[in-house]
């Protein structure tokens, strides 16, 4: 069965350092997602990507962070100065049409 | 907007015994609902959904959900609970219909702690 997978499965950064989390979404779905989930608390909406653009975003989303899918597989999410408060789990997420999204295993983001 | 809440944060239960675990939202349009399931350690997995049609939808292991409009309701029940259920589980809700971007708002989750 297709699968959303996600590297890296665990990734440690200094604050203020850039990181890029790389997701692969399941091949024929046109729809991406981010979420974050803070250690403890709800899973929370990112932004979503249709056709190579962004097509909605939270505020969360501010312009620390970027999305981008620089080729016909990967989905990327870059954080360009991390803050001690990204660190969590960041869950990638990916829809053929307007149904169910398949959730990627996640990152683990740490912020020391 | 749409919100979602879910009422037990955590719901200890004995092994066989039934569960209900709640939730509730809010929306001035039409919504999709689904509940996912996130085991210790792993990523969110879709348990069931309701897009339309009958009110009552099933899972393959036994869980079940109703939709109830007028009272906005989404509530989970399993009669018969097993040691491996015990997980978080988290309700979510889209808009349907055309102009949706598709995202999905969850609420804070309910932990279901089975108890042999």
């Amino acid at each position: 069965e297709p699968e959303v997978t996600q590297t890296p499965s665990h990734q440690v950064t200094q604050m203020g350092q850039e990181v890029i989390l790389r997701c692969v979404p399941i091949s024929n779905h046109l729809y991406f997602y981010w979420y974050r989930q803070i250690l403890g608390q709800k899973v929370e909406f990112l932004v979503s990507f249709y056709n190579n653009e962004i097509s909605e975003k939270s505020e969360i989303f501010d312009d620390q962070f970027s999305v981008e899918r620089p080729d016909g597989s990967n989905f990327t999410l870059k954080i360009r100065s991390t803050k001690l408060e990204d660190s969590a789990m960041y869950f990638c997420a990916s829809i053929e049409g307007a149904d169910t999204q398949y959730f990627g295993p996640g990152t683990r983001l740490t912020v020391l | 907007a749409q919100s979602v809440t879910q009422l037990d944060s955590q719901v200890p239960v004995f092994e066989e015994a039934p569960v209900e675990l709640r939730c509730n939202y809010s929306s001035s349009v039409s919504v999709y609902l689904f509940w996912y399931v996130q085991y210790p350690n792993q990523g969110l997995q879709l348990l069931l959904k309701y897009l339309s049609g009958s009110t009552l939808v099933e899972s393959i292991n036994g869980f079940e959900a109703e939709f109830n409009k007028s009272q906005t309701s989404f509530h989970l029940r399993k009669p018969s609970v097993h040691i491996s259920d015990t997980a978080e589980y988290f309700c979510a809700v889209t808009q349907s219909g055309s102009g949706n971007t598709g995202k999905l708002i969850f609420g804070q989750g309910t932990t279901l702690q089975v108890k042999p």
